[in-house]
């Protein structure tokens, strides 16, 4: 696709029910990120994959949120067990191989009640 | 560990008046620099970059932005702002020799320009 396409865009969920975010990137980029946006915390990085590997996971919070590539395109990031803290925009980025020029997508804006 | 600052939370200007936005980075190394925007709504927009050479780099909509090394800045400006450029502003970060994008953003700036 033209930009980077993120699904849902928004979702509630009940505490302690299981999520998964769909990341669709640029059409022929390698390089996928997802950051979080919280209220107090900003922007920050959650993991890096190059083709399917994940190189740096050094962002995920806690071993309830796992992701991953599949076929150097798609990305899910998984996240058991939600809590409340876990409230968030979910943002994807891309960026063509060797390029550190990132470009994201609109978010996944994800409720705990 | 990289740190990103920005100095203001939310700054309120009338039209035509001047911006500068300031952001400021604690990293020892070669650095990336980075001002992305989010317009209400939107997604985040790569407003200009700094990689090397010239400190003094040109974006899009009439943004600027200097990197001084030795202050650790890189603040962003434009000479005088309209209505549409109401949206938060990201200052952000990426180590230098990585060959990949991993960023470290500051905590935003939130611009209003009344008409």
């Amino acid at each position: 696709g033209a930009g980077v396409s993120q699904s849902p865009s928004n979702k509630v969920t009940e505490k302690g029910k299981d999520v998964e975010l769909r990341c669709d990137p640029i059409s022929g980029h390698t390089a996928l990120y997802w950051y979080r946006q919280s209220l107090g915390q900003g922007l920050e990085f959650l993991i890096y994959f190059q083709g399917n590997s994940a190189p740096d996971k050094s962002g995920l919070p806690s071993d309830r949120f796992s992701a991953e590539r599949t076929g150097g395109s798609v990305s899910t990031l998984t996240i058991q067990r939600t809590q409340q803290e876990d409230s968030a925009v979910y943002l994807c980025a891309s960026s063509s191989q060797g390029s550190t020029e990132a470009f994201f997508g609109q978010g996944t804006r994800l409720t705990v009640v | 560990a990289q740190s990103v600052s920005q100095h203001n939370h939310h700054v309120i200007l009338s039209e035509a008046a001047s911006l500068e936005l300031g952001c400021n980075y604690s990293y020892g190394g070669t650095v990336n620099l980075f001002w992305y925007v989010q317009y209400p709504g939107q997604h985040l927009q790569l407003l200009l970059k700094y990689f090397s050479g010239d400190p003094l780099v040109k974006g899009i909509k009439g943004f600027e932005a200097e990197f001084i090394k030795s202050k650790f800045s890189f603040n962003l400006r434009k000479p005088s702002v309209q209505w549409s450029d109401t949206a938060e502003y990201f200052c952000a970060v990426n180590a230098g020799g990585t060959s990949y994008g991993k960023l470290t953003f500051g905590q935003g700036t939130i611009l209003t320009v009344h008409p």
